[in-house]
């Protein structure tokens, strides 16, 4: 059964970093293009960016309203994925997924997601 | 980068009836592939985030039939006839078609 389980979220200052993990299970990790979107309370997803798989090299691509400030990462040693965030903002706040890709398709599985609230 | 509209932020349905959700597009999301690069999400309180639609009008695996998505160029429509207790939920639509992709406003579908 595929999984995908977000943690690390909370509150953090304005100006401030943090750091997302999601961890997943129940498939060949490294074959997939794996995506962070988050949701503002009330409105609508926003697609952050993606790590693409092994057979692509694993490169990144980024919303560029947060290029610059979001790194994404994986560690295929452990099936983990990771959304580092620095220079943290007020609108930053939202509930933050995981999702998978699906080959080319749709995001087929998608975590349960966690909250991030920037407030001082 | 494109932007999607749906115009109905909420739909008001009763069980048994048939809504449809619109989902609008600043340029067409025809690739020249011949597909259009839309799909249809469906939120529940509770559950994670469920793929509905892919390519504008393909069911994902598993979803019931009674969800229909159909369309072209910039405007699409996602379809659910004999709507069930259960497909009250908030709907969104994505573009894939160009970076960075976007999201719909969604659409809640609220019973009577």
């Amino acid at each position: 059964e595929v999984k995908l389980l977000e943690s690390g979220g909370g509150l953090v200052q304005p100006g401030g970093s943090m750091r997302l993990s999601c961890a997943a299970s129940g498939f060949t990790f490294t074959d997939f293009y794996m995506y962070w979107i988050r949701q503002p309370a009330g409105k609508a997803p926003e697609w952050l960016g993606f790590i693409r798989n092994k057979a692509n090299g694993y490169t990144t691509e980024y919303n560029p309203s947060v290029k610059g400030r979001f790194t994404i990462s994986r560690d295929n040693t452990q099936n983990m994925l990771y959304l580092q965030m620095n220079t943290l903002r007020a609108e930053d706040t939202a509930t933050y997924y995981c999702a998978r890709w699906d080959s080319g398709y749709y995001f087929d599985y998608w975590g349960q997601g966690v909250m991030v609230t920037v407030s001082s | 980068q494109i932007t999607l509209t749906q115009q109905a932020e909420s739909l008001w349905v009763s069980p048994g009836e048939k809504v449809s959700i619109t989902c609008r597009a600043s340029q067409s999301l025809l690739y020249t592939d011949g597909k259009h690069y839309l799909s249809w999400y469906q939120q529940r309180p509770g559950q994670t985030t469920k793929a509905l639609i892919y390519h504008a009008s393909i069911r994902t695996d598993g979803v019931p039939t009674r969800f229909i998505g159909s369309g072209s160029g910039t405007e699409f429509t996602l379809s659910i006839e004999d709507v069930q207790p259960e497909d009250i939920a908030l709907y969104y639509c994505l573009q894939t078609l160009k970076k960075p992709w976007t999201f719909g406003g969604g659409t809640k579908l609220e019973l009577k």
